[in-house]
């Protein structure tokens, strides 16, 4: 049974860039959560898709986006990279939105950014 | 104040003792909770979830909600040093559409062999 997958596992982009993170849900699952996790932090939540919509959003400036596909596979998009975008980024994945579905989480993709 | 809030530790238990880690959360109509373990540079695991007030067990962990007090607990027992990591509490708030989790910045724990 395939696991949540996320790639790449590393990356680094200098201010101004713009970068895609890619998600893959685990088998079985529809629904795709991001998260940002800062050092020594907890999780932040990004957004949440689910059929293909962005069906919640925290608190996070419109230089994020997503976007889901029809397969529940799923993109982040960071636009004008900021130093303070450096953080270990966290897709999650479950079986629908209801509150007693639990998210697993995928191994994370680290960007520095310099 | 934080949605979620955790002692950041480090707890520091012998082996074989009962590690005792807790959250407390300030949104009242909070509807389910979870703990998640997280070693240094992986990503959170799930270890426990809970819905309703009182004791749920699963092997050496046992989690204990009281929605009254806004308190979640995480006990383990029989701690050994592969428990060692940091724990994080995460809550789904009530109310909007979809199940985001707020985490608190979790408490690192160490076991001492």
């Amino acid at each position: 049974d395939a696991g949540v997958t996320q790639s790449p596992t590393h990356l680094i982009k200098t201010r101004g860039q713009q970068v895609t993170l890619r998600c893959s849900p685990k088998s079985g699952h529809d629904t795709v959560s991001w998260y940002q996790q800062a050092l020594g932090q907890g999780p932040q939540f990004i957004f949440q898709y689910y059929e293909e919509e962005e069906r919640q959003r925290g608190n996070f400036p419109d230089r994020f986006s997503g976007h889901q596909f029809p397969n529940y596979s799923s993109e982040l998009n960071v636009n004008a990279l900021l130093l303070g975008d450096s953080a270990l980024y966290l897709c999650a994945s479950s079986t629908g939105t209801g509150y007693q579905e639990t998210q697993y989480f995928g191994p994370g993709t680290r960007l520095l950014v310099l | 104040q934080k949605e979620v809030e955790q002692n950041s530790g480090p707890l520091s238990v012998p082996e074989g003792a009962i590690a005792s880690l807790n959250c407390t959360y300030s949104d009242r109509g909070s509807q389910s909770f979870f703990w998640y373990r997280q070693y240094s540079g992986k990503s959170p695991e799930l270890i426990m979830f809970i819905y309703s007030n009182g004791d749920k067990e699963d092997g050496r962990f046992t989690a204990q909600l009281n929605k009254a007090s806004q308190y979640v607990s995480l006990l383990i027992r029989d701690s050994q040093p592969s428990d060692s990591a940091t724990y994080l509490c995460a809550v789904n708030p009530k109310g909007e559409y979809g199940n985001k989790l707020v985490f608190g910045a979790g408490t690192i724990l160490r076991v001492k062999s």
